[in-house]
């Protein structure tokens, strides 16, 4: 069974910093990668995906992943964050044809201050 | 993407007690799911709730906890049965789009006192 596993918890960052949050995954398959994210009091939006091709996908509010197959990796980036960005974050993995099943990491709780 | 809302979004339950969260869909999905998400931890899926058959559940949860009714395409229930404090948590519904994509409904916030 595949896991998935973010790093950092708990991230706090002022605006215009530059943010990375990390996704590392089990499983030695094909797979699809996710991020989704939760605004305070909201529920979960779709960030961005990866299915095939270019490994560096761009998603919503200037967000960007890169998948790097050999480290089993799908790192989340922004160049300069904003304080509407502060949010929990999850990285999600499913099986190439496993029928939309996702595994989910613990997530990361984002904090940007003015 | 699919409008997905939850009834209710948020309830307050005796031990002992169930709960029958609803879950409607504004168009017709093959694919809908249910997860939960307790408290400071990730989203784990319970089933997947098949239209016209019996839920399929993963590792730990079993159909008498967690009973799921699938009648149509756009519809899906799931109860939470002689529910205790350790129940207590978000649940959710999503629904497989295309590519795989799922798209997750506002959840349920459920205390159990």
């Amino acid at each position: 069974a595949q896991s998935v596993s973010q790093h950092n918890h708990h991230v706090i960052l002022s605006e215009a910093a530059s943010l990375e949050l990390g996704c590392n995954y089990s499983y030695g398959g094909t797979v699809n990668l996710f991020w989704y994210v939760q605004y305070p009091g909201q529920h979960l939006q779709l960030l961005l995906k990866y299915f095939s091709g270019d490994p560096l996908v761009k998603g919503i509010k200037g967000f960007e992943a890169e998948f790097i197959k050999s480290k089993f990796s799908f790192n989340l980036r922004k160049p300069s964050v904003q304080w509407s960005d502060t949010a929990e974050y999850f990285c999600a993995v499913g099986v190439t044809g496993g029928g939309n099943k996702l595994t989910f990491g613990t997530g990361t709780q984002l904090k940007v201050e003015l | 993407s699919a409008v997905i809302s939850q009834k209710p979004s948020r309830d307050i339950c005796q031990r002992g007690t169930s709960l029958t969260i609803q879950c409607q869909v504004d168009s017709q999905v093959t694919m809908m799911f249910w997860y939960r998400q307790q408290p400071g931890q990730s989203l784990t899926l319970i089933a997947t709730a098949n239209q016209g058959s019996e839920a399929t559940y993963e590792s730990g949860f079993v159909i008498d906890k967690f009973p799921i009714s699938r009648p149509n395409l756009t519809f899906s229930t799931l109860t939470v049965s002689n529910m205790s404090p350790e129940d207590s948590s978000i649940y959710l519904c999503s629904v497989g789009a295309s590519g795989e994509t799922q798209y997750f409904g506002p959840g349920t916030r459920l205390l159990v006192l």
